[in-house]
């Protein structure tokens, strides 16, 4: 597509439960990128995937957290038995190569909004 | 450590004055260099990224930076400000395995 498309764009839910997010990456990236951004913690990195693999995954926060990709494409965050302190914005990015940062910036979704009551 | 850091978590000018939004980055962070802008209930926008050699980057919507590599900064500009202008502002550098290191924004306030 044209850019970077992240859903749900909000998302209620009960604590415990579990969420999947989903970003789908502009065609032909190959490098996609999972942020969370919070109040008061800024924007951290959760998890890089290059294809689909993973080759940094220092950033999830816990084992409640996991992401998949497929097909070099769409990738999936989902956070199991959620928590209120799980309550975020969800920031999914995508660029050319593994060092689009470096060359390229990236280019970002706009985000799911995650609200855990 | 990388890191990078917004001096300000909060500026506010009046319209038509100059905007300056500061960021330093630890020597550490290779010379990859970006401000990005977030408009409410948006995701986040490329203003300018450094490019190697270069010490004034020129962005969109009238935005500049200077890159000082002897003060470590990338300090963003603006001789003009619009009301369109507010936003949060975020300056970021790349690490060498590509990923971005964000300071922790500025939001920018401009008043009528």
């Amino acid at each position: 597509g044209a850019g970077v498309s992240q859903s749900p764009s909000n998302k209620v839910t009960e604590k415990g439960k579990d969420v999947e997010l989903r970003c789908d990456p502009i065609s032909g990236h190959t490098a996609l990128y999972w942020y969370r951004q919070s109040l008061g913690q800024g924007l951290e990195f959760l998890i890089y995937f290059q294809g689909n693999s993973a080759p940094d995954k220092s950033g999830l926060p816990s084992d409640r957290f996991s992401a998949e990709r497929t097909g070099g494409s769409v990738s999936t965050l989902t956070i199991q038995r959620t928590q209120q302190e799980d309550s975020a914005v969800y920031l999914c990015a995508s660029t050319l190569g593994g060092q689009g940062a470096s060359n390229y910036g990236y280019t970002f979704g706009s985000g799911t909004r995650l609200t855990v009551v | 450590a990388q890191s990078v850091t917004q001096l300000g978590s909060h500026v506010s000018v009046s319209e038509g004055a100059l905007v300056l939004l500061r960021c330093n980055y630890s020597s550490s962070v290779p010379p990859y260099l970006f401000w990005y802008v977030q408009y409410p209930n948006q995701g986040l926008q490329l203003l300018l990224k450094y490019t190697t050699g270069a010490t004034l980057v020129k962005g969109i919507n009238g935005f500049e930076a200077e890159f000082k590599k002897s003060e470590t900064s990338f300090h963003l500009t603006k001789p003009s400000a619009h009301m369109s202008d507010a936003a949060e502002y975020f300056c970021a550098g790349g690490d060498p395995g590509g990923r971005l290191i964000f300071g922790q924004g500025t939001e920018l306030s401009v008043k009528p």
